[in-house]
């Protein structure tokens, strides 16, 4: 059984602050791992993919994973308002067409 | 269109009748799925195909409920006799051979009156 994990928040952090959202998975197994953004009423949003262990970085997002421990985290500096937001973690298989979503975290960014 | 669309977006039915739920991928994609998301809640898979393998089914709540994907596009799932429970947004989302993420649709909002 494949299994993602997150803690669902909310997170609330000050704007301008780092916000980190975490998340584990059961099969060590995976292959690639994502982080969606989905706004309240709208669909999820690929925002970071990561296919190795250490850090990715695309604009404000950095995406980490450590597959030792089983475990991606996605860091957003200079957070802003408009990223409140609920954060999916997503872990795939099979080169990344199967896939396991988290709960999501909410993130609350306050102004 | 550039991205996966679905229709209808909203769709309001009486329990007991059937409905279909279209979902068009983004061209040259071969995996699709549907996952379903009831308000506050995280997305539930429901089923998934990929070129002209067997689907997978697993996710799928009852045997009211089925899918089809014809010529490895368009996609189609129904739901039969359906009843309250069965309202939420069914989001459909496509991914490339290389598997770089699966790409959302707008969703379509079901509500069983």
């Amino acid at each position: 059984q494949k299994e993602v994990e997150q803690n669902s928040g909310p997170l609330s952090v000050p704007e301008g602050a780092i916000a980190s959202l975490n998340c584990t998975y059961s099969d060590r197994g995976s292959q690639s791992f994502f982080w969606y953004r989905q706004y309240s009423g709208k669909s999820p949003e690929l925002i970071m993919s990561i296919y190795s262990n250490g850090d990715k970085e695309d604009g404000r997002f950095t995406a980490q994973l450590n597959k030792a421990s089983q475990y991606v985290s996605l860091l957003i500096r200079d957070s802003q308002p408009s990223d409140s937001a609920t954060y999916l973690c997503a872990v795939g298989w099979n080169y990344g067409q199967n896939f396991v979503f988290g709960p999501g975290t909410r993130l609350s960014v306050l102004p | 269109g550039a991205g996966v669309s679905q229709s209808p977006s909203n769709k309001v039915t009486e329990k007991g009748k059937d409905v279909e739920l279209r979902c068009d991928p983004i061209s040259g994609h071969t995996a699709l799925y549907w996952y379903r998301q009831s308000l506050g809640q995280g997305l539930e898979f429901l089923i998934y195909f990929q070129g002209n393998s067997a689907p997978d089914k697993s996710g799928l709540p009852s045997d009211r409920f089925s899918a089809e994907r014809t010529g490895g596009s368009v996609s189609t799932l129904t739901i039969q006799r359906t009843q309250q429970e069965d309202s939420a947004v069914y989001l459909c989302a496509s991914s490339p051979r290389q598997g770089r993420g699966a790409f959302f649709g707008q969703g379509t909002r079901l509500t069983v009156v």
